[in-house]
């Protein structure tokens, strides 16, 4: 079955501490993979997508995401984070032949402490 | 580039009356467009998926009679939830592709619907 499981509902970490989301997949084709944003009451923004070559992938405000085959996960981390970073995260796989439909996780919420 | 917009953003009506949502890719030609509803901390459902001048494909459990989707031309889509109740108060998205040729979904900023 395909699926996109985010084993952390909700994570705090300091200001200025490092973060890592995880997420694992099981997906049946070559996944085409996404972490998408989703601050309160908005729509979702991309921070990054993978489907093929380094499997380090760099992304917007800093965010960078590792792809491992092996272990089904492509986690997201970021260095140092920033209060503006407080808000829902969501990992996503789709097929990356097609138009068709994305499986989402669960989401992340993640708390900022000053 | 690849803008997706929604409208309106937020909106309230009685129950029993008929809302339209629309969805509007700015810069781009939405060859598919996707409906999703969002209940408060919980992550998106997809319930149907349209192409342009065809019929919605609607996702298991979600009522096409109830949720009406159009996608007439490549760039609008709308989806009209018809007799309203409260229980369809939700926060719904809508997304399109076909930009750029990587079937990426490009996602609008969400339309709250609260049913009184």
């Amino acid at each position: 079955a395909q699926s996109v499981t985010q084993p952390d509902i909700h994570i705090t970490v300091s200001e200025g501490a490092s973060l890592e989301l995880r997420c694992n997949y099981s997906y049946g084709a070559t996944p085409y993979l996404f972490w998408y944003v989703q601050s309160p009451g908005q729509g979702l923004q991309l921070l990054l997508k993978y489907f093929s070559g380094d499997t380090l992938v760099q992304g917007i405000k800093g965010f960078e995401a590792e792809f491992k085959r092996s272990q089904s996960s492509f986690n997201l981390r970021k260095p140092s984070v920033h209060w503006s970073d407080a808000a829902e995260y969501f990992c996503a796989v789709g097929p990356y032949s097609s138009a068709s439909k994305i499986i989402f996780g669960s989401g992340t919420r993640l708390s900022i402490r000053p | 580039g690849a803008v997706v917009s929604q409208h309106p953003s937020w909106v309230i009506c009685k129950s029993g009356t008929s809302v339209k949502i629309e969805c509007r890719s700015l810069d781009f030609q939405a060859t598919t467009m996707f409906w999703y509803r969002q209940f408060p901390k919980q992550s998106l459902m997809l319930m149907a998926t349209s192409n342009e001048g065809s019929k919605a494909t609607y996702e298991q459990g979600v009522e096409k009679d109830k949720f009406l989707i159009n996608h007439a031309s490549l760039t609008l889509s709308t989806l009209t939830v018809t007799s309203a109740h409260p229980e369809d108060s939700s926060f719904y998205i809508c997304s399109g592709t076909g930009a750029g040729g990587s079937h990426e979904q490009y996602f609008g900023p969400g339309t709250r619907l609260t049913v009184t």
